[in-house]
């Protein structure tokens, strides 16, 4: 995920909103997705934005400026269940067509 | 159904060995995807199947992998002569049209001695 970039790591304690922060370059966007990835485990699909705006999923939101290459994706209420590490892909049809193309990720750490 | 299967779910080999990977998608599902992760990375993709035809190739999958999907539906990842920079988890994702997420399975965690 060369064009994709999210911090390495946070940390919030348990009730707390935090906002993860996902920046990307692609020639030909088409999507924004975010995933949830429990250590050990397969990635999960939370949430998908193609046009600008906020989408609103129960605690989670994600939010895209396609002009800025731009995207966060909003945890409210924060559980200690929410420690995973919060993956960003673009779907880029000049670079890999209808694949995703991931970032590092971002492992967030909640506390009590 | 009850989602994206994968097997094996471990595989030790040792260098040099070949091994194969299979993957049976959500039934209805006509996209099928090949990725690895390694730690601390995000999954990195390596082909792309639609139906029996497989349609995309990342520049990392090297003329030691080949993968197929037969009759549209199972697919197989195989690697030979793996070397030690193999080691991974290779993950198989399945979608039902452009524009809707990917479901992923658990994943095949190789390594290679």
């Amino acid at each position: 995920g060369q064009n994709i970039d999210q911090p390495t790591e946070m940390t919030a304690t348990e009730g707390a909103i935090v906002q993860i922060n996902c920046t990307y370059q692609t020639s030909g966007f088409n999507g924004l997705f975010w995933y949830q990835q429990h250590a050990g485990e397969a990635p999960t699909f939370l949430s998908y934005n193609v046009l600008d705006g906020l989408e609103e999923k129960g605690r989670f939101s994600s939010f895209l400026s396609r002009s800025k290459g731009y995207s966060y994706l909003l945890l409210k209420e924060l559980q200690m269940k929410d420690s995973a590490s919060y993956l960003c892909a673009v779907r880029d049809r000049k670079q890999a067509g209808t694949a995703l193309i991931f970032g590092k990720g971002t492992t967030l750490s909640v506390s009590s | 159904d009850t989602g994206v299967s994968q097997d094996p779910r471990h595989k030790i080999t040792k260098r040099g060995q070949n091994v194969t990977f299979r993957c049976d998608p959500i039934s209805e599902h006509n996209r099928l995807y090949w990725y690895r992760q390694t730690l601390g990375q995000g999954p990195e993709f390596l082909t792309y199947f639609q139906n029996e035809a497989q349609l995309e190739k990342s520049r990392l999958l090297s003329d030691r992998f080949s993968a197929e999907r037969p009759k549209g539906s199972f697919s197989t990842l195989e690697i030979q002569r793996t070397e030690q920079g193999d080691s991974a988890m290779y993950l198989c994702a399945s979608s039902s049209t452009e524009g809707t997420e990917a479901f992923f399975g658990q994943g095949t965690r190789l390594t290679v001695v």
